[in-house]
């Protein structure tokens, strides 16, 4: 079955950076793109943009732009998000979700970033 | 980017009573639009595709209607474990999703 599994909560400071891992399983990686979405605590769902898992290319929403990378080990079947200089406002659960035009029907278990001095 | 509306914000039900829940858009998407349901600390769950096809697995009491910029997605028979946030997204463009409607217990 597919599965999307993704990596443990962190916290951080201001300032630092995180990663987050998301391991995909029970389908060929590069046969679908890779979505991450943004749910900040008690609020809604939050499109951050997406990779291309064929060729690597990032695409980014506009509030995404700039401090977040969207990257791939793909013989590891692997999507990452990195965010640099990390501020309060990214404190957040970060899901990634494989691409589909037919509603997200697979998605990662969500990381807890937490930024606290 | 294509704004997402949902209505009402929360809704109380009473177990057993037939439910809607409105999503419109500020453009036109078609019938790119989905619906997700998401409990506390889970990951959304797709209910609805296509805003009215199905879901293999999703209870028969979940449906969907519409096209264009009106959507609703309706429960016929609410039971308590549909107390949850119910999101709309649209694929049409780049992805967004509505705010979401929270269903809570009269």
């Amino acid at each position: 079955q597919i599965q999307l599994v993704q990596s443990g909560p962190e916290l951080k400071k201001p300032g630092e950076s995180v990663k987050i891992s998301c391991k995909a399983s029970g389908y060929t990686f590069t046969n679908y793109g890779m979505y991450w979405v943004k749910q900040a605590p008690g609020q809604g769902l939050q499109y951050m943009g997406w990779i291309n898992t064929e060729t690597g290319k990032p695409t980014y929403a506009d509030d995404f732009k700039g401090r977040f990378v969207f990257f791939l080990e793909t013989s590891a079947s692997t999507a990452y998000l990195q965010i640099n200089n990390l501020k309060n406002e990214d404190m957040a659960t970060y899901f990634c979700a494989r691409r589909s035009r037919m509603g997200i029907a697979n998605w990662g278990q969500g990381v807890m970033v937490t930024v606290s001095s | 980017d294509v704004v997402l509306t949902q209505s009402p914000a929360t809704l109380s039900v009473t177990p057993g009573e037939r439910i809607s829940l409105s999503c419109r858009a500020s453009e036109s998407v078609d019938t790119y639009l989905h619906w997700y349901q998401q409990k506390p600390n889970e990951s959304p769950r797709l209910l609805i595709k296509y805003a009215s096809q199905s879901i293999s697995g999703i209870p028969s009491r979940f449906s969907g209607s519409g096209s264009g910029t009106d959507f609703t997605l309706s429960i016929n028979g609410v039971e308590l474990e549909d107390l949850s946030i119910y999101y709309c997204q649209q694929g049409n463009s780049l992805p967004t999703f509505g705010a979401g409607t929270k269903l809570e217990l009269k």
